[in-house]
C-alpha cells in the first residue's frame, strides 16, 4: 500500500513566522505535489516536483517555496506566514504512468 | 488556466437513489479523467478513472460516462448508501504533464 505521510495534522502559527510542512512517500514515486484545499475552491496546485531538486510552479505559488533534496521527501515552505494562508494543505505523489495521485491526510494550518 | 467545471456544488439524495455529478473540461489534450472521493478529515482517494477511448466504465456501484465530443464526463452512484456521503472531485490530466486539474468538488449527502 502506498503511504504518504505529512508531518503534522494540525498546526497553529503566528503571522510572519516561517512555516515548514513536510511530506514523505514510501513508494519511490517520481512526482510529488502540494495543494491547498479551501471550501468552494477545490484543490489548487501550489508546486510540484518531477525529480529530486526539480520543481515547477503550480497555479498559486505566490508566498510559497518548496524543497526536494531526496526522492521521498517534499517540503512546502511559507517564508512569512499570513492569515490568508490559513488552509488545509495536501501532499500527493505519483509515478510516471499512470497519473494516479496518492494523497496524504492533510495538514490544517491556522495562521493567527 | 485550463479548467474543469464541476456541478452541482452539493447534492442530497435518499438511500438507494442514483446521484449524478457532472464535469466539463476545456483542454482537448486531456487523456485521463479520474474521480476522487474524500471523507472528512482524510485526503482524497482515487475512486475510478477513465480514458477517452471508452464511453463508460463501471467499478462496483460507480460508473463514469464519457462524452468526448461534448468534452463532458459524469459519475453515477448506483444504489447509493449513507457511507457514500463524501466530497467528490473530478479531474483531468494529459500528455507528459503529470498535473491533475481538479473540479471544485461536490458534497454528496445520502440520507438513510
Amino acid at each position: 500500500d502506498v503511504k504518504v505521510t505529512q508531518s503534522s495534522r494540525y498546526l497553529v502559527k503566528r503571522t510572519g513566522e516561517k512555516v515548514f510542512l513536510e511530506c514523505v512517500q514510501d513508494m519511490d514515486h517520481e512526482n510529488m505535489f502540494w495543494y491547498r484545499q479551501d471550501p468552494g475552491l477545490g484543490l489548487r496546485l501550489i508546486y510540484f516536483s518531477y525529480d529530486v531538486k526539480m520543481k515547477e510552479k503550480g497555479d498559486i505559488p505566490e508566498g510559497y517555496s518548496v524543497s526536494r533534496e531526496k526522492k521521498e521527501r517534499f517540503s512546502l515552505i511559507l517564508e512569512s506566514a499570513s492569515t490568508n494562508q490559513t488552509s488545509m494543505y495536501l501532499c500527493a505523489s505519483s509515478s510516471t504512468v499512470p497519473h494516479e495521485q496518492y494523497f496524504g491526510p492533510g495538514t490544517r494550518l491556522t495562521v493567527t | 488556466q485550463q479548467q474543469v467545471k464541476q456541478s452541482p456544488q452539493s447534492l442530497i439524495v435518499q438511500k438507494g437513489g442514483i446521484p449524478i455529478i457532472n464535469c466539463a473540461y476545456e483542454n482537448t489534450a486531456f487523456d485521463y479523467f479520474p474521480w476522487y472521493q474524500q471523507f472528512p478529515g482524510k485526503g482524497p482517494a482515487l475512486l475510478i478513472a477513465i480514458r477517452p477511448d471508452v464511453s463508460e466504465k463501471k467499478e462496483g456501484r460507480f460508473t463514469i460516462s464519457f462524452n468526448k465530443s461534448a468534452k463532458q464526463f459524469s459519475l453515477h452512484i448506483m444504489d447509493s448508501q449513507p457511507g457514500d456521503s463524501a466530497t467528490y472531485f473530478c479531474a483531468g490530466s494529459g500528455g507528459s504533464n503529470y498535473k491533475l486539474t481538479f473540479g471544485k468538488g461536490t458534497l454528496l449527502t445520502v440520507n438513510p
